[in-house]
């Protein structure tokens, strides 16, 4: 059956400081894979998309980036965090053209100070 | 990008009580879902529509495929303290991603 790992659960970084989030897939192949940010518990905000190695969407210019350099592997980073980077953030995979929807991590939840 | 509509924002129910809650786009949609998120948790598919005017049951959960696919609807009988939580709506077609809806939370009082 495919899992989808997140790490780490919790993170607490000063200001100015660089992130990096991991997210990973198990039991599929060629996977769409998401980052998502939610703030204050409210809705789900697309951040990137990827569907195959190297291909990262960008759906809101930020202080933020994705990579993919493994086919399950989903990488979010910045080089110098904000305040305004926290956040509950979610990866989440699906089936290329299935409409089963996704499948979310249990997410990271952010904290810059 | 695309946000879909969600009403009511928030909820605060006895326990017991059934709710309805509601979805809508500006755009029609051959698929809608309904997540569920518990409080620090990643959100989880609940039920999956894919035909207009369809109605699927998840146990308590009811919900339904607008006739316009541009809404989608879902219903929770005889509500428990579980049930606490933000219910997510998406929509999505054939090979193009989903997108989701604002939310709406659920507080359950015993």
């Amino acid at each position: 059956s495919q899992t989808i790992h997140q790490w780490p659960a919790t993170l607490v970084q000063p200001v100015g400081s660089p992130l990096s989030l991991e997210c990973t897939v198990e039991g599929t192949s060629n996977p769409n894979l998401y980052w998502y940010r939610q703030a204050a518990g409210r809705g789900l905000q697309l951040l990137f998309y990827s569907v195959g190695i190297g291909q990262i969407s960008s759906e809101v210019p930020q202080n933020l980036s994705a990579s993919r350099p493994q086919d399950r592997q989903f990488i979010l980073s910045s080089k110098k965090l904000l305040l305004s980077d926290s956040g509950f953030y979610l990866c989440a995979w699906s089936e290329g053209h299935r409409l089963d929807g996704y499948t979310f991590g249990s997410g990271t939840r952010l904290t810059v100070v | 990008g695309q946000q879909l509509n969600q009403s009511p924002q928030s909820m605060f129910i006895q326990e017991g009580e059934d709710v309805s809650m509601n979805c809508t786009s500006s755009s029609i949609f051959n698929t809608w879902l309904w997540y569920k998120q518990d409080p620090g948790e990643g959100p989880v598919l609940l039920i999956a529509l894919y035909k207009a005017g369809e109605l699927t049951s998840n146990g308590r959960l009811t919900a339904q495929f607008g006739i316009t696919r541009k809404d989608s609807f879902l219903n929770i009988s005889a509500s428990i303290p579980s049930d606490v939580g933000i219910y997510f709506c998406a929509g999505g077609n054939t090979g193009n991603q989903f997108y989701f809806g604002t939310g709406t939370s659920l507080t359950v009082i015993p």
